[in-house]
């Protein structure tokens, strides 16, 4: 079975640059969420949806950041004009239960 | 809102010695969330380590262990002999009605031969 898969590995910006990160969750899994890890910390909850609806964009910030997951399969996150506090690596995970799967994620470097 | 905090950012153990990674919890729910432990092995994605979703029950996997305790709302994960396989980043994480993860910042575990 396929793991959750992200694109791309790495990516290096500077400020006020666009970006888009890309996952595809495990097939049949009707959660996907989008997780921010910056350095020593732990992951912390942006988004969150079943199927295709938005269940939780509470701590997603708004003016600068939109997820959509269209069909309810994969999924696109994008930063519309970075920040050097964006930097961090952002996780993608999906589930049917309790139990979360998580992507390698995407390491972002904003300059 | 739902917090976890991990006390030991960075533990040191030698082989065959135990191991305990402190992980206490808050919750604003009035019920008892689901617990868990994740792992980061150097160079791989994050996975689950072990779940428990009953209070008072404890989780076991690949020789760790870790009871859930309603009473002191903690999680702590121990092993009796570590290897220097076991070297990774350890979180702590709480499910509060499948509404996501709250994970603590982790603890990252070098053990030496």
């Amino acid at each position: 079975e396929a793991g959750v898969t992200q694109s791309p590995r790495y990516a290096v910006l500077q400020e006020g640059q666009a970006v888009s990160f890309w996952c595809d969750p495990i097939s049949g899994h009707d959660t996907l969420y989008w997780y921010q890890q910056p350095r020593d910390q732990g992951p912390q909850l942006l988004v969150y949806f079943r199927d295709e609806a938005v269940i939780d964009n509470s701590q997603l910030p708004s003016d600068r950041f939109s997820a959509v997951r269209p069909k309810g399969t994969n999924s696109t996150l994008k930063i519309q004009s970075a920040k050097q506090g964006d930097t961090a690596t952002y996780l993608c995970a999906s589930s049917t239960g309790d139990t979360l799967y998580f992507g390698s994620g995407t390491r972002l470097t904003v300059l | 809102g739902d917090s976890v905090t991990q006390t030991e950012g960075q533990v040191t153990v030698s082989e065959s010695k135990s191991l305990i990674i402190n992980c206490t919890y808050s919750t604003t729910s009035i019920a008892y969330p689901n617990l868990f432990w994740y792992v980061r092995y150097p160079g791989e994605g994050l996975q689950l380590l072990l779940k428990v979703i009953t209070a008072g029950q404890k989780g076991s996997s690949r020789g760790f262990e870790a009871t859930y305790n309603k009473e002191t709302t903690s999680f702590h994960l121990q092993k009796a002999s570590v290897q220097e396989s076991d070297s990774a980043v350890y979180y702590c994480a709480l499910d509060n009605y499948a509404q996501g993860l709250t994970f603590g910042l982790g603890t990252r575990v070098s053990v030496f031969p």
